[in-house]
């Protein structure tokens, strides 16, 4: 048990479009779930807290109004890049919290802006 | 943030246990120890956890020193799967959900 999904799973876009990828836990309920980057060779850094039915709550550095984070739902919180440009070329992951202290981690999505 | 000290990489024949240390002296006495992996281009996978006493699984065993300064995750009998990237994490458990802070790991490399 405890699965969670990313789509897609990879994705190209060109700079100034919207991107949106979508986390769900296929098999708990989720009040909380995180999102990650992760540039090459670098380790996973969390962008966001996401709370169902509450604003996210980002952390420093991040922009709220460029990375959009919707949890409407207790199995899916989504992660909209807004006006992508090539630096913001990463892997985006998020988790789920099964329960207190569980994380489980989706498989990731790969995001190429050209 | 208790901040951790891990090698940063090591290998390891396959079939022998494969030994990765973590250095957390300034974990406080409500955090636990996380291990996570990340094979390469994959989400992170929970391995194993524990606050004081020694830990086993289906995957792994967490030896935690008695002062919880230091931590060992050992992997019994390591195959070329598991070569990845591994993660100590102290976690705290003040309530609510608890962020992640993931260092840089030791990337374990299981040799044929």
């Amino acid at each position: 048990g405890a699965v969670v999904s990313q789509h897609p799973s990879w994705v190209i876009c060109k700079s100034g479009t919207s991107v949106k990828i979508e986390c769900r836990s296929l098999d708990f309920q989720a009040t909380t779930m995180f999102w990650y980057r992760q540039f090459p060779k670098q380790s996973l850094m969390l962008m966001a807290t996401s709370n169902e039915g509450s604003k996210a709550t980002y952390e420093q550095g991040v922009e709220k109004d460029k990375f959009l984070i919707n949890h409407a739902s207790l199995t899916l919180s989504t992660l909209t890049v807004t006006s992508a440009h090539p630096e913001d070329s990463s892997f985006y992951i998020c988790s789920a919290e099964r329960d207190q202290y569980e994380q489980y981690f989706g498989p990731g999505t790969r995001l190429t802006v050209t | 943030d208790a901040k951790t000290t891990q090698p940063t990489s090591m290998d390891c024949a396959e079939g022998r246990a494969a030994n990765l240390p973590c250095n957390h002296s300034t974990i406080s006495g409500n955090e636990y120890v996380y291990w996570y992996r990340q094979i390469h281009s994959q989400g992170p996978q929970y391995i194993i956890h524990g606050l004081k006493n020694n830990e086993t699984n289906e995957m792994a065993s967490l030896i935690i020193t008695e002062d919880r300064k230091s931590s060992t995750l050992i992997l019994p009998h390591a195959t070329l799967r598991d070569t990845a990237v591994y993660y100590c994490i102290p976690q705290g458990t003040q309530g609510g959900s608890e962020k992640l802070v993931f260092g840089k790991g030791t990337k374990l490399t299981v040799n044929p």
